[in-house]
Formats: C-alpha cells, structure tokens, sequence
C-alpha cells in the first residue's frame, strides 16, 4: 500500500536554529498538508499545499513557517528561529480530493 | 468555523467489555467524516471513514461507526475491546468540497485492562 514517507524520525535542534522536515506525499496525490500534535493535546492543522501554493494556512502558519516542493516529490516544511514551543510531533499527509487522506509516521522535534 | 468534540477524554475498560465513544460535529454544509487510531510510539491510522450512502460504516479491527446527522454525531463503537486496542482515538471532519483540511477532535485515550 502506498505510504507517505516523512524524514527524519527525530529531530533534535537547539533554540534559534532552523529546521527542515520532509516529506515524500504519495506520487499521484495533488494535494499536500502539514500537521502538528503538540505532546497531550490534539492534532492541529498548518498548512495546504496545492498546485505549488499555499491553498489554506492556520493561524499558527506565520512567517516562522514556509512550505516547498522543491523538486516535484519532496514537500518540505521550513521552520525558522525555532522555540521550544516549536517542539511537537509534526505530521505530513497527501490525498488526492477528498479521497486517500494519507498521513506520514510522523518527525518528533525537540528544541532544546 | 468547524469544530469536533470528544466529550470523553479518557476511558477505561475491561477486556471484552463494550466500547462506545462519542464525537460531535459543528459545520454549517455537508462533511466527511473520520476516526483514527494512535497507538503508543505510532503515528495515525484511519481506522474509518464516511463519505456517502449507509450511514453505518465499518471499519478495520471490528469497528464500526454510525453518522446520525440529526445529532451531528458520529460515534465510535466497538462490540467487545481488546488489549491491543489501547491507543489514543480522533474523531475528525473536513467540509465536501476539494480536499479540504481535517479538524481533529482532542481525542480520547482508551486505556484497556488486561
């Protein structure tokens, strides 16, 4: 079955640092999304991406966060000047319309 | 606005015992609707889903789920649990248009004792 890979498993950073989390979204989906689970509570939505642009974007997406597909396969998540707030577990997923939502294992980052 | 509630948020049951956990939605049009599973260490798994047609779906792992529209409920249920059912569960929503976001409830962890 076809997955959505996410890389690296773990992330660890220090405070300030930027980070980048990738993805590999299923090869036929056309649509792209990022979400983030902070420890205990619930799944939160980022960011969609669609068409090579941002489609929606959360109120948590600010400038600290940028979105690219940078080579047709890869999606890839940007987080400048991290804080330890930024610390979550961040989840990538594809889907093509409003079928096969698929999500990714998921990158655990942890600002220290 | 969208929203989804998961008024339990945390369950304990039994081995054998039934399971019912429920979800409310808030959306002004028509939906999609989902539960997925997160079980310790992983990352989610759609466990069900419904798009259209019966309102009784089922899913993986001898769940089940009933949309009621009149109560905007789609609750989650399960006959008799199991150990390995010990996880944290979603209920989530998106609007019937292009592949819109998902709204994630706050979950409810179920804890199972052997």
């Amino acid at each position: 079955e076809p997955e959505v890979t996410q890389t690296p498993s773990h992330q660890v950073t220090q405070m300030g640092q930027e980070v980048i989390l990738r993805c590999v979204p299923i090869s036929n989906h056309l649509y792209f999304y990022w979400y983030r689970q902070i420890l205990g509570q619930k799944v939160e939505f980022l960011v969609s991406f669609y068409n090579n642009e941002i489609s929606e974007k959360s109120e948590i997406f600010d400038d600290q966060f940028s979105v690219e597909r940078p080579d047709g396969s890869n999606f890839t998540l940007k987080i400048r000047s991290t804080k330890l707030e930024d610390s979550a577990m961040y989840f990538c997923a594809s889907s093509e319309r409003q079928y096969g939502y698929t999500f990714g294992s998921g990158t655990r980052l942890t600002v220290v | 606005a969208q929203s989804v509630s998961q008024h339990n948020h945390h369950v304990i049951l039994s081995e054998a015992a039934s399971l019912e956990l429920g979800c409310n939605y808030s959306y002004g049009g028509t939906v999609n609707l989902f539960w997925y599973v997160q079980y310790p260490g992983q990352h989610l798994q759609l466990l069900l889903k419904y798009f259209s047609g019966d309102p009784l779906v089922k899913g993986i792992k001898g769940f089940e789920a009933e949309f009621i529209k009149s109560k905007f409920s789609f609750n989650l249920r399960k006959p008799s649990v199991q150990w390995s059912d010990t996880a944290e569960y979603f209920c989530a929503v998106n609007a019937k248009s292009s592949a819109s976001k998902i709204i994630f409830g706050s979950g409810t962890r179920l804890s199972i004792r052997p």
